[in-house]
């Protein structure tokens, strides 16, 4: 069956403009979790989703960060005023219940100038 | 202090080798532990679930200890093919459950095999 899916895989943009980054898990799963991955850097936690609960935003690092899963199903990733230390791969990965293996999409590569 | 810390490496090692990584982890709430592979410019994919009676899997041993909030991974008779950043994964789980699931990774530790 299919992956989790991540759009775009790539995206530039200029400092100040926002983004949204987009993610589609494994049909079925209830558990949506979001990571960046700075250059050579390890995956630093920001937000996860698990079902009808509110989610835990406590890793996102300022509130120009936010998401949204809607329907349980798709996410998106909104970074409003990009600088350019938000350059990263974003990073999204889904799971059957809260503790079990976690399926990792392909990241989308956020590039600010 | 990370809540979990791994030496980076590089480990450099021939074909055939037996390599052991190590990983130490801050909160004794912890409940789950793994080893992720990532391969470069890829994503993190699981290699292992980590047992409190350690578990084998192939050439891939790896071992928990709670006391001393330790884990390791011993890979045995190492192919071209295990080049990759292995990562230390931690579920910790607070009291209050909303953070139940959320992995903490360490920061990876590059092997590369080599010929």
């Amino acid at each position: 069956g299919a992956g989790v899916s991540q759009s775009p895989s790539n995206k530039v943009t200029e400092k100040g403009k926002d983004v949204e980054l987009r993610c589609d898990p494994i049909s079925g799963h209830t558990a949506l979790y979001w990571y960046r991955q700075s250059l050579g850097q390890g995956l630093e936690f920001l937000i996860y989703f698990q079902g009808n609960s509110a989610p835990d935003k406590s890793g996102l690092p300022s509130d120009r960060f936010s998401a949204e899963r809607t329907g349980g199903s798709v996410s998106t990733l909104t970074i409003q005023r990009t600088q350019q230390e938000d350059s990263a791969v974003y990073l999204c990965a889904s799971s059957s219940y809260s503790s079990g293996e976690q399926f990792f999409g392909p990241g989308t590569r956020l590039t600010v100038l | 202090r990370k809540e979990v810390e791994q030496d980076p490496g590089p480990f450099n090692v021939p074909e055939g080798a037996t390599v052991a990584f190590n990983c130490t982890y801050s909160n004794s709430a912890s409940q789950s532990f793994f080893w992720y592979r990532q391969d470069c410019r890829k994503e993190p994919k699981l290699l292992m679930s980590v047992y409190s009676s350690g578990n084998e899997d192939g050439r891939f041993t790896a071992q928990l200890n709670r006391a001393s909030q330790y884990i390791s991974l011993l890979i045995r008779d190492s192919k071209l093919s295990d080049s990759a950043t292995y990562l230390c994964v931690v579920n910790i789980h607070t009291a209050g459950g909303t953070s139940y699931g959320k992995l903490t990774f360490g920061q990876g530790t590059i092997l590369t095999v080599h010929p």
